[in-house]
């Protein structure tokens, strides 16, 4: 089993819809998540850190189970820019931190 | 304006050659990282350094060599001996934790060919 996983996509959704997106981590020790994008041929940037209690940042919206051991990101409203690769990241820690990306989830908002 | 810069943004690089990779970050960041990125893969941490003059091997690091003499460099040499060179090449930073983990930074990745 990976680290962590993601579905890879294509999401093909139109603009004006709701998309969310898992991403399952296999440590039950992890501390820290994060959600970046990254768009093709570019470098991922940091989209929002993702809280235990979850939290919101205009239009989207990260959440973390740690019972289900899964981190999710949800999107609305999409905008035609929102298409990209959405990349989650896992830090667990032994020692020193480990950041573990997630192969991505690629988004399409269509007109 | 403080961030992260890699050059150069394209590379094309014979086979048996070694080639270095630049990395520059003026953010005042500890901790700065390597990671390889192939297609339909997630990134992979190549090597990684937490301060200046120490560094660690990360996941991939066989054909890389890497140093950090500044603060605010952290080049990577990809050498003959790295079978599969052709990827894109990304360089992160991030504040030394001192209770959780940090997000990173990334520069806007390198380009690497071999011919």
């Amino acid at each position: 089993r990976k680290e962590v996983e993601q579905d890879p996509g294509p999401f093909n959704v139109p603009e004006g819809a709701t998309v969310a997106f898992n991403c399952t981590y296999s440590n039950s020790a992890s501390q820290s998540f994060f959600w970046y994008r990254q768009d093709c041929r570019k470098e991922p940037k940091l989209l929002m850190s993702v809280y235990s209690s979850g939290n919101e940042d205009g239009r989207f919206t990260a959440q973390l189970n740690r019972a289900s051991q899964y981190i999710s990101l949800l999107i609305r409203d999409s905008k035609l820019s929102d298409s990209a690769t959405y990349l989650c990241v896992v830090v667990t820690t032994s020692g020193t931190y480990k950041y573990i990306f997630g192969t991505g989830t690629r988004l399409k908002v269509l007109a | 304006d403080g961030g992260i810069t890699q050059s150069p943004k394209y590379l094309f690089r014979k086979e048996g050659q070694n080639v270095t990779l630049s990395c520059e970050q003026n953010l005042n960041h500890d901790a700065m990282y390597w990671y390889r990125q192939d297609p339909g893969q997630g990134l992979r941490l190549i090597y990684y350094s937490q301060i200046v003059n120490d560094f660690q091997k990360g996941d991939i690091a066989e054909g890389y060599s890497v140093s950090r003499e500044k603060k605010e460099s952290f080049p990577l040499t990809v050498t003959s001996a790295q079978k599969n060179p052709t990827a894109f090449y990304l360089c992160a930073s991030s504040i030394t934790p001192r209770s959780g983990a940090n997000e990173q930074f990334f520069g806007p990745g390198t380009r690497l060919t071999v011919l």
